[in-house]
């Protein structure tokens, strides 16, 4: 069956500007990740979904970043006013039921460049 | 704390050598799950094995296998006959906490040359 995807693949911007960044997960999966990746660093986690409700959001860097699931499928990961330092790759995972006993399944990630 | 060491950057070998990844984590959490996951060129993350904290029996799939070993903390990754196609930055990560986000290292960078 299909994975799952991320729009756009790439996204430039200017700093300052607010972008969204979108996540279809595998279908039946409730449970939903984001991560950010730097260069050369490993994804670092940044909210869960469990349904509609965002259950961890922890890893969100400060209020410019904000995600919703209003559907409990489609994720959208929102950032205002954009800086140089958000440029990263931004990965969407899902898994089945979510916890630590669930296998999480990556999407191919948006490269997100502010100028 | 918990934290993935991946002390290995990059390696580089010839095709058909055994490679080695090692990784080396920190938990205080006495249930948890260890992942390996490839990142090909193309960048999408690709699931390769999940272990559970409770299970330290070593694990085989093809030329893939994974030593587990609590007493040192370590959970590293043997490829056997390496082959080019094996090229591709190796990820090992931790479950962070009882929602599952993953704690991963940095990655280690592998070049099979033909």
């Amino acid at each position: 069956g299909a994975g799952v995807s991320q729009t756009p693949s790439n996204k430039v911007t200017e700093k300052g500007k607010y972008v969204e960044l979108r996540c279809d997960p595998i279908s039946g999966h409730t449970a939903l990740y984001w991560y950010r990746q730097s260069l050369g660093q490993g994804p670092e986690f940044l909210i869960y979904f469990q349904g509609t409700g965002a259950a961890d959001d922890s890893g969100l860097p400060n209020d410019r970043f904000f995600a919703v699931r209003p559907e409990g499928s489609v994720s959208t990961l929102k950032i205002q006013r954009t800086e140089r330092g958000d440029s990263a790759v931004y990965l969407c995972a899902s898994s089945l039921a979510g916890g630590k006993t669930d296998t999480q399944y990556f999407g191919p990630g948006t490269r997100l460049t502010v100028l | 704390a918990q934290k993935v060491t991946q002390a290995q950057t990059e390696i580089s070998v010839v095709e058909k050598e055994d490679v080695t990844l090692d990784c080396v984590y920190e938990t205080r959490d006495t249930t948890y799950y260890l992942f390996w996951y490839k990142q090909p060129p193309s960048g999408e993350l690709v699931f390769l094995i999940r272990r559970n904290s409770f299970d330290e029996q070593n694990e085989i799939s093809g030329r893939y296998s994974w030593n587990f070993q609590k007493s040192t903390s370590s959970f590293n990754f043997t490829i056997t006959a390496s082959q080019v196609v094996d090229s591709a930055v190796y990820f090992c990560a931790l479950t962070g906490g009882s929602q599952g986000n993953l704690i991963f290292g940095k990655g280690t960078k592998l070049s099979v040359k033909p």
